[in-house]
């Protein structure tokens, strides 16, 4: 099943915060986040695995909440180049050896514009 | 280190012809996928391969889509007839089987049916 995101667009100003939160149904064993400019490719920026590890972008942070099912991308001192679609990816599990992935089911994304 | 390369990026084709896509993934990725993306919304898995095996097709409509990934390196996605509703983006997608997770996509092949 499809995790929500919230909000589903958001406008800031060069410098602004803004905080992206996704939510799902089903027990998570990571949550990756990727972001997307219009015409191109998504581009990785995050995964957080159950357990607390996290590893990504050394300007974006984000957090998991294993018990809610939820994760929230943060963006601080927000830059132009941050403008974009971004989408939470869950996924919901894993072989029992961990040497393989499970399903990575996508939100319907948050569109980010930054204005100067 | 080249990326995930995808062809043809755009097609425009009419409804009930035959298209396909092909998709080379980066050296050494075990696993590639397959989405798709419609207007707005988020990647939707067609496929997953591991190796030449095709781990998830769970969400491939098995009756006019098909897809290979022959010698497990490159793989093409076909439609046979294209449906107007099959307007979208082809996203391709590889990554390392035992890596973090992190899935290099290509940029997608574009497809609208008239």
């Amino acid at each position: 099943q499809q995790p929500v995101q919230s909000p589903q667009a958001v406008i800031l100003r060069e410098g602004e915060d803004a905080v992206i939160n996704c939510s799902s149904s089903k027990a998570l064993y990571s949550v990756h986040w990727y972001r997307q400019k219009h015409g191109e490719a998504p581009v990785f920026l995050m995964i957080l695995l159950k357990g607390g590890e996290q590893k990504g972008h050394e300007k974006i942070s984000a957090s998991f909440n294993e018990k809610k099912q939820q994760s929230s991308l943060y963006l601080t001192a927000s830059q132009l180049s941050y403008s974009g679609t971004y989408f939470c990816g869950s996924m919901t599990s894993a072989n029992a050896g961990g040497t393989s992935y499970g399903k990575l089911t996508f939100g319907q994304g948050t569109i980010l514009t930054v204005h100067p | 280190e080249a990326g995930v390369v995808q062809s043809p990026r755009y097609k425009i084709i009419e409804k009930k012809q035959p298209v396909a896509f092909w998709c080379n993934p980066i050296s050494g990725h075990n696993t590639l996928y397959w989405y798709l993306q419609n207007l707005g919304q988020g990647p939707e898995l067609l496929i997953r391969y591991e190796n030449e095996e095709a781990v998830d097709d769970s969400q491939l409509p098995k009756d006019r889509f098909s897809a290979e990934r022959l010698k497990g390196v490159d793989s093409t996605l076909k439609i046979q007839p294209a449906e107007l509703g099959d307007s979208a983006v082809y996203l391709c997608a590889s990554s390392y089987r035992d890596s973090t997770g992190e899935l290099f996509f290509g940029e997608g092949s574009r497809l609208t049916v008239l």
